[in-house]
This record gives structure tokens, sequence and C-alpha cells, in this order.
């Protein structure tokens, strides 16, 4: 959906560096949410914001960060990269409660 | 705990033939149940979503999808698959009375041949 867009689109890093995933949307939408996907394991939820002033853990937040820049932009940080965090990451948008969440194109990390 | 299950890993169908593809849930409380398809290099593209009301629903690209309360399931379906069809699908729940997260099964990778 090109409402909700992700950069960069590919990134492959080394173990130990610090890199930052960023997704922007258009749609107005309040919440927005960081997964990973995993061959087999389908996504899992890493962090979550509710609005700009509320963010929480998601299942697998160890070793990673995420800040809440405007109701707009939500940047997911890799604080030191470890090869196991080779995944695909996906940025996704809500409004309200209840509602359906508008996923971005992904961003596909490679950690040597 | 809430949970998804899609039990088959891949499905593979003959172009015309009716599809189906499974998915099982458990939630407490009413559900919230979504269908969601992935094109290769592409994010995740909402099909459609049960809340309440009718227990066929229907979405995108000619699917649809049976809530069936009784045996906990929300099974994706079409009448007649398209090669063009061919892709990953992901079924996911979220809890009306639950933390508002969504969790999404392992994904089932469904293959129409011509």
């Amino acid at each position: 959906d090109a409402d909700v867009t992700q950069t960069p689109r590919n990134r492959i890093t080394k173990t130990g560096k610090r890199i930052m995933l960023e997704c922007s949307q258009t749609k107005g939408h309040d919440r927005m949410y960081w997964y990973r996907q995993d061959p087999g394991l389908g996504l899992q939820l890493i962090y979550y914001s509710f609005d700009v002033k509320d963010i929480n853990k998601g299942e697998i937040s160890d070793g990673y960060s995420v800040s809440r820049q405007a109701q707009a932009k939500f940047s997911l940080s890799l604080e030191s990269a470890i090869p196991n965090q080779t995944a695909l990451y996906f940025c996704a948008t809500s409004q309200g409660t209840q509602e359906t969440q508008y996923f971005g194109p992904g961003t596909r990390l490679l950690v040597l | 705990a809430q949970s998804v299950a899609q039990p088959e890993d891949q499905v593979n169908v003959a172009e015309g033939n009716p599809l189906t593809v499974k998915c099982t849930y458990s939630v407490s409380g009413n559900p919230y149940l979504f269908w969601y398809v992935q094109y290769p290099n592409r994010g995740l593209q909402f099909l459609l979503k049960y809340i309440t009301g009718d227990n066929l629903v229907k979405g995108s690209y000619g699917f649809e999808a049976e809530f069936n309360k009784s045996q906990t399931s929300f099974h994706l379906k079409k009448p007649s698959a398209l090669v063009s069809d061919s892709a990953l699908y992901f079924c996911a729940v979220r809890s009306l009375w639950g933390t508002d997260k969504l969790i999404f099964g392992t994904g089932t990778r469904l293959q129409v041949f011509p």
C-alpha cells in the first residue's frame, strides 16, 4: 500500500552495527506497528504505538528500540545488530481500536 | 492465550477449481478475524475481515470466508482459482477483550497450476 512507506527496502549490515528502519504513513492513522517475518513463523510483533506518547513492547522486543517522532513516523532501531535479526521487517498502521491494519512493503535486512 | 493455526503449509489447486485455505483460532471472548495475502516482494494486503453479523464474509479478488463459531474456524474460499491467486496467505485474530494486538498464523502458500 503506497500510503505506508518504508526505507530502506533492502539493507545489508555487519554484526554490531546500529541501524535504523523508517516508516512513514499518509493515512492519518493513530496506531503504528513493527513486525518481523521469518519463514515458517508468520509475523511477530516487535513494538506498537497507539499515539505519539504511547509505546508498547510486543512479543519480541529484545534487541530493538523504537521512536515515534510524529503521528506519521515510527522508526525501528537495532542497537547492535546480530545475524539472527536477519528477517523481513514490516510496518503497519491502523485507526482506533479493532480496525484493519495496513502494511508497508517491507524492509529486507541481512546481518552478516 | 490467543492463537491462530493454519494447518497446511502449502495448498495446491488447479486453475478453475475451488480452493480452501484453512484457519482455526483460539481466543477469549468474541474474535475479530482477518485474512491477508502476500505476493512476492510485497507487503501484506488486506483481503477481508469478520467482526460480527453474517457468518459468510466477502472480500477482495473474489475471495470469501466463513466464520464457524462451533468449530472455531475461519476458512478462506474461492469458487474458481486463478494462477494469479498464487501467494502466501495469512490468517489473523484479535480478541475484542484482549490487548488489541493482532496474532498471525504461520501462513499457507497457495499454488495454483495452469
